[in-house]
């Protein structure tokens, strides 16, 4: 079992310019949720998606956007970077929501640098 | 709200001595509580949780974690470390009805020989 997998592992960008990260959840799971992990910070909330559809979003603007494939696969897509959007982006796979969900499994994180 | 505190932002310790890293949340609802640990450039690993039943769980790896609903903590104990606990260790909250996670700001155990 491979686990959570993310890629790429790290990516420089430039301010103005449009990212997509990408995470393959753990066998077996349906569900993936995104943070953002600022230096020296806790993971912080950014969505959650499950059945294809955004389930629920953290308190992130409407440049962060994302999508989940029929295999559960998803992609983080961030628009117009900004310097503070610098962070390690973590995926977490999990089955099933709510209630019947105690166990998010982490990716090791994408590195993404904005210059 | 939920929110989730950390009271320590790194605590420094002895190979074999003990450790207790606090953990202290708000919620107005039940919640689910973990601990995770991270590793320099890795991601996070699920180091223990707390969902039900027994307020007292444990890991694989002798770090074990009390859940006090009074005084709503729940902090992370191991009686004797090793060098290779060095790691930065996160207190998370769940409610039952969204699981997404709340983290606190993280605590940097850094073990001495």
């Amino acid at each position: 079992d491979a686990g959570v997998t993310q890629s790429p592992t790290h990516l420089i960008k430039t301010r103005g310019q449009q990212v997509t990260l990408r995470c393959s959840p753990k066998s077996g799971h349906d569900t993936v949720s995104w943070y953002q992990q600022a230096l020296g910070q806790g993971p912080q909330f950014i969505f959650q998606y499950y059945e294809e559809e955004e389930r629920q979003r953290g308190n992130f603007p409407d440049r962060f956007s994302g999508h989940q494939f029929p295999n559960y696969s998803s992609e983080l897509n961030v628009n117009a970077l900004l310097l503070g959007d610098s962070a390690l982006y973590l995926c977490a796979s999990s089955l099933g929501t709510g209630e019947l969900n105690t166990e998010a499994f982490f990716g090791q994180g994408t590195r993404l640098t904005v210059v | 709200a939920q929110s989730v505190t950390q009271l320590d932002s790194q605590v420094p310790v002895f190979e074999e001595a003990p450790v207790e890293l606090r953990c202290n949340y708000s919620s107005s609802v039940s919640v689910y509580l973990f601990w995770y640990v991270q590793y320099p450039n890795q991601g996070l690993q699920l180091l223990l949780k707390y969902l039900s039943g027994s307020t007292l769980v444990e890991s694989i790896n002798g770090f074990e974690a009390e859940f006090n609903k009074s005084q709503t903590s729940f902090h992370l104990r191991k009686p004797s470390v090793h060098i290779s606990d060095t790691a930065e260790y996160f207190c998370a909250v769940s409610d039952r009805d969204t699981d997404k996670l709340i983290f606190g700001t993280g605590t940097r155990l850094q073990v001495f020989p």
